[in-house]
């Protein structure tokens, strides 16, 4: 059974700070990652892809990426009231993803206050 | 920016009921899906679908499920007699094809209400 594994929170940060969100899987041939932000009531919205080792930065988003650990990260800096939300990790098992299942986390809800 | 739209919004049934939810993807997007998200639960794949064919699906979508482009624009899923756990929001996506990084794109859903 492929496993995408958050910790569900909340995580609960100050305004300007830097949230980390952190994500496992159990799949070891994956090899696309996503992480998508859900507001409640919505539906998910693309924040970052990543498919190599390292870090992808976009932005206040940084998404890091360990295969060897099964292991992918959200750095969101600077963290803004707007970015509360609940953050989804996916995973898929090809790099290019097309027609197959995307397998989504349960996903850590992120609270920003003011 | 194009998007994917969903109809309707919000869908009441009695159980053992059938419904279809529509969907328009992206004009040209190639493959095309449905997922969906009990709620406080994850979303979970149920089907992809790409030149007329399913081309996979979950242990979710048996039997009570089918998919359908009727035409040139519409792709839908028919769940026949609906059942009480069949309640949830019902994510269509659609992505455009098989070179390179193609994410998908999520419409707003339909939240279906099974009574």
């Amino acid at each position: 059974q492929k496993e995408v594994e958050q910790n569900s929170g909340p995580l609960s940060v100050p305004e300007g700070a830097i949230a980390s969100l952190n994500c496992t899987y159990s799949d070891r041939v994956s090899q696309s990652f996503f992480w998508y932000r859900q507001y409640s009531g919505k539906s998910p919205e693309l924040i970052m892809s990543i498919y190599s080792n390292g870090d992808k930065e976009d932005g206040r988003f940084t998404a890091q990426l360990n295969k060897a650990s099964q292991y992918v990260s959200l750095l969101i800096r600077d963290s803004q009231p707007s970015d509360s939300a609940t953050y989804l990790c996916a995973v898929n098992r090809l790099a290019n993803q097309a027609g197959t299942a995307l397998i989504f986390g349960k996903g850590t809800t992120l609270s920003v206050s003011s | 920016e194009p998007e994917v739209t969903q109809t309707p919004s919000h869908q009441v049934t009695q159980m053992g009921q059938e419904v279809i939810l529509r969907c328009v993807p992206i004009s040209n997007h190639l493959y095309f899906y449905w997922y969906r998200q009990i709620l406080g639960q994850k979303v979970e794949f149920l089907v992809s679908f790409y030149n007329n064919e399913i081309s996979e699906k979950s242990e979710i979508f048996d039997d009570q499920f089918s998919v359908e482009r009727p035409d040139g624009s519409n792709f839908t899923l028919k769940i026949r007699s609906t059942k009480l756990e069949d309640s949830a929001m019902y994510f269509c996506a659609s992505s455009y094809g098989d070179r390179g990084h193609s994410p998908l794109h999520f419409g707003n859903g339909t939240r279906l209400t099974v009574t």
